[in-house]
């Protein structure tokens, strides 16, 4: 079993829909990072967290520490959203992240 | 801006070859990875360092070596490079264990 779990690894959704994407881990952690991974391979840190909420435009992420469960929300989609999402965790103690197999978003206008 | 670089978008190269990927950050950061991404697996760290001179084995370090001999710039190499190397390579810096995670744009390595 991997130490971090996304779900669901595809998800297509119509322009304007709430889009939720879980990530489940099995280890305690100091932080959590959300990531996004346009076509073309670049990287972008959306979220760090490690309690509670944080809120960036129409992103939102979540974490439950006792749950080790996080969510990014993505409210009123729009196709530039279009992306593979990516969740990592650094475990305590520890300066390496262990990244999700990613959850690839579609947005149809 | 806070910037990672990867020196070549797009390489390819022979099978027993040596291959130097090369990063470079601007933001003074002590830390620096590299990882590579495959269909399926995610990223998988290889290496990475905490300071000048420093190094250390990721998850998957076989066949690949390091050097950072300036505090600025990481060097991925393969010293024979085989057909299962054939990867997207990431490159990332990060000030500390508080301090988020900054990457570069990849390298997407062809080893034919």
């Amino acid at each position: 079993k991997n130490e971090v779990e996304q779900s669901p690894q595809n998800l297509t959704a119509q322009e304007g829909e709430f889009i939720t994407i879980n990530c489940s881990y099995s280890v305690g952690i100091s932080a959590l990072h959300w990531l996004q991974q346009h076509p073309g391979g670049g990287i972008v840190s959306l979220f760090m967290l490690s309690s509670g909420k944080k809120k960036h435009g129409r992103l939102i992420a979540t974490i439950n520490i006792q749950e080790k469960h996080s969510s990014l929300h993505i409210t009123a989609s729009h196709p530039r959203d279009s992306a593979v999402y990516i969740c990592a965790v650094r475990s305590m103690g520890n300066e390496k992240l262990t990244f999700g197999t990613g959850t690839r978003l579609t947005i149809i206008p | 801006d806070v910037k990672v670089t990867q020196s070549s978008r797009y390489l390819v190269k022979r099978t027993g070859e040596k291959v130097f990927l090369e990063c470079v950050q601007d933001m003074d950061h002590e830390n620096m990875f590299w990882y590579r991404q495959d269909p399926g697996l995610g990223l998988r760290l290889i290496y990475f360092s905490y300071d000048v001179k420093m190094k250390e084995k990721g998850d998957i370090p076989e066949g690949y070596s390091v050097s950072r001999e300036k505090k600025e710039r990481f060097s991925l190499i393969l010293e024979s490079a085989s057909t299962n190397q054939t990867s997207m390579y990431l490159c990332a810096s990060s000030p500390d264990r508080r301090g988020g995670y900054t990457f570069g744009s990849g390298t997407r390595l062809t080893v034919v």
